[in-house]
């Protein structure tokens, strides 16, 4: 069981460019979610989704795109890379809790380190 | 979203309990209480979560008060190994799972 994959672990850009960051899951989880870390500071939640089709904005969406066409797959796309979203990125799945007693454990992936030059 | 207060550090021995206090005063009625721990340059791990009552797991306890306004994450004997960023997180029918800043947890030998 693979559970949440981040690809790729490492990347640098120069400012300007584009990328995409792959999250998937083999849990049949709905809920979905993209996490940024700076140094020294916890998680702030970009975006996330409750299910294919559906993705909603966190408290950092600005300069980031989702899209959920699958259950299984959640890309962060950076249209214009600046330096300021120099970051750890971290990927999340869970089941969608939409009802008491539900296990909503969250499980995360390994994290993409970006540096944006 | 419910906010939380956690102290931003605690340092306990090694092989001591440790009691990790939370408050989340504006709690719903139907959130649950996860709490998570990021060990260094790794992503956070799930610990525990309780909806009214105490729970146990092989990681953890997690003590409840009665008006659900606090709970506390205790880790009857810690290890190096427990060293890291421990993050209270009420969650339910919102969905999202928002991380406040969490306690620094540092383990002497």
């Amino acid at each position: 069981n693979a559970g949440v994959t981040q690809t790729p672990k490492f990347q640098v850009l120069k400012t300007g460019q584009s990328m995409t960051l792959q999250c998937a899951q083999d849990m049949n989880h709905e809920y979905m979610s993209w996490y940024r870390q700076d140094p020294g500071m916890g998680l702030r939640l970009i975006h996330y989704s409750v299910g294919a089709g559906i993705t909603d904005q966190g408290e950092v969406p600005n300069g980031y795109n989702v899209s959920r066409s699958t259950t299984e797959d959640f890309p962060l796309r950076l249209l214009s890379a600046a330096p300021s979203q120099t970051s750890v990125y971290f990927c999340a799945s869970s089941y969608f809790p939409r009802k008491t007693g539900m296990n909503t454990e969250a499980f995360f992936g390994q994290g993409t380190r970006l540096t944006v030059v | 979203d419910a906010k939380t207060t956690q102290p931003n550090s605690m340092e306990s021995n090694e092989e001591e309990p440790v009691h990790l206090p939370c408050n989340h005063s504006t709690i719903s009625g139907t959130d649950y209480i996860h709490w998570y721990r990021q060990l260094p340059s790794q992503g956070p791990e799930y610990v525990i979560h309780g909806l009214t009552s105490n729970v146990n797991n092989r990681m953890a306890s997690l003590a409840i008060a009665e008006d659900r306004k606090s709970s506390t994450l205790i880790l009857h004997r810690a290890t190096l190994r427990d060293a890291a960023v421990y993050y209270c997180i009420p969650r339910g029918g919102s969905e999202k799972l928002v991380f406040g800043k969490g306690t620094k947890l540092t383990v002497n030998p």
